[in-house]
């Protein structure tokens, strides 16, 4: 079974400009979460997406958003990049029975965006 | 809401010794206790998980420990190889696929 995919794998953008990162769970996964990963905060969540809503939301401000198709696939947006931005973003997805998150989840290779 | 602690922050360890590292966790209604290991340039690797109702997992040469009252819970890694050095991060979590994660401990094995 083919694992967590992401999409650019890397990516350079400049402050103000905006940034659309992609994930394809694992097949038969449902949720998927995301994370940002730095030096300084280590891994922190984003988001999680079930059924194409928005379960949950850490502490992150509006500029991060993102979507969830019927597909599972997921999708995160960041608008008005900042330096502070520039991180490992990583995408996992869970299995779900009967609408209950089973836990385990399995993570992506992560995107690396880097914010000039 | 959930705060995980992770220590030691780095560890090093000759190979065939054992490595331990310890969490803690502030939410008691946490009853999903995951450990990944992140190797350089990958994302990180379900090793091991332990949920609230059961106390020792163990899996080869990894096991997990965990203690609901004290709120600790621990990884243990016997026979350690140069394989085994990576980032590793404990976790805390529920049904509601949201995880808190430690810090990350550094883990150096030295042939």
């Amino acid at each position: 079974k083919a694992g967590v995919t992401q999409t650019p794998r890397y990516l350079i953008k400049t402050r103000g400009q905006q940034v659309t990162l992609s994930c394809s769970p694992i097949s038969g996964h449902r949720s998927v979460s995301w994370y940002q990963q730095t030096p300084g905060q280590g891994l922190q969540f984003l988001f999680e997406y079930f059924s194409e809503t928005q379960r949950n939301k850490g502490n992150f401000p509006g500029r991060f958003s993102g979507r969830q198709f019927s597909n599972s696939r997921s999708e995160m947006n960041v608008s008005t990049l900042e330096l502070g931005d520039s991180a490992l973003y990583l995408c996992a997805s869970s299995f779900e029975v009967q609408g209950r998150n089973q836990g385990e989840q399995f993570f992506g290779p992560g995107t690396r965006l880097t914010v000039l | 809401g959930e705060n995980v602690e992770q220590h030691p922050s780095t560890l090093s360890v000759q190979e065939g010794d054992s490595a331990v590292i310890k969490c803690t966790y502030s939410d008691s209604a946490s009853n999903y206790f995951p450990w990944y290991k992140q190797e350089l340039g990958k994302g990180p690797q379900l090793i091991i998980d332990i949920r609230s109702n059961v106390g020792e997992k163990k899996d080869q040469r990894i096991a997990v420990t965990l203690n609901k009252t004290a709120k600790h819970f621990s990884l243990h890694i016997t026979e350690t190889q140069p394989e085994d050095s990576a980032v590793y991060f404990c976790a805390a979590g529920g049904s509601w696929g949201k995880l808190q994660f430690g810090a990350g401990t550094q883990v150096v094995v030295t042939p």
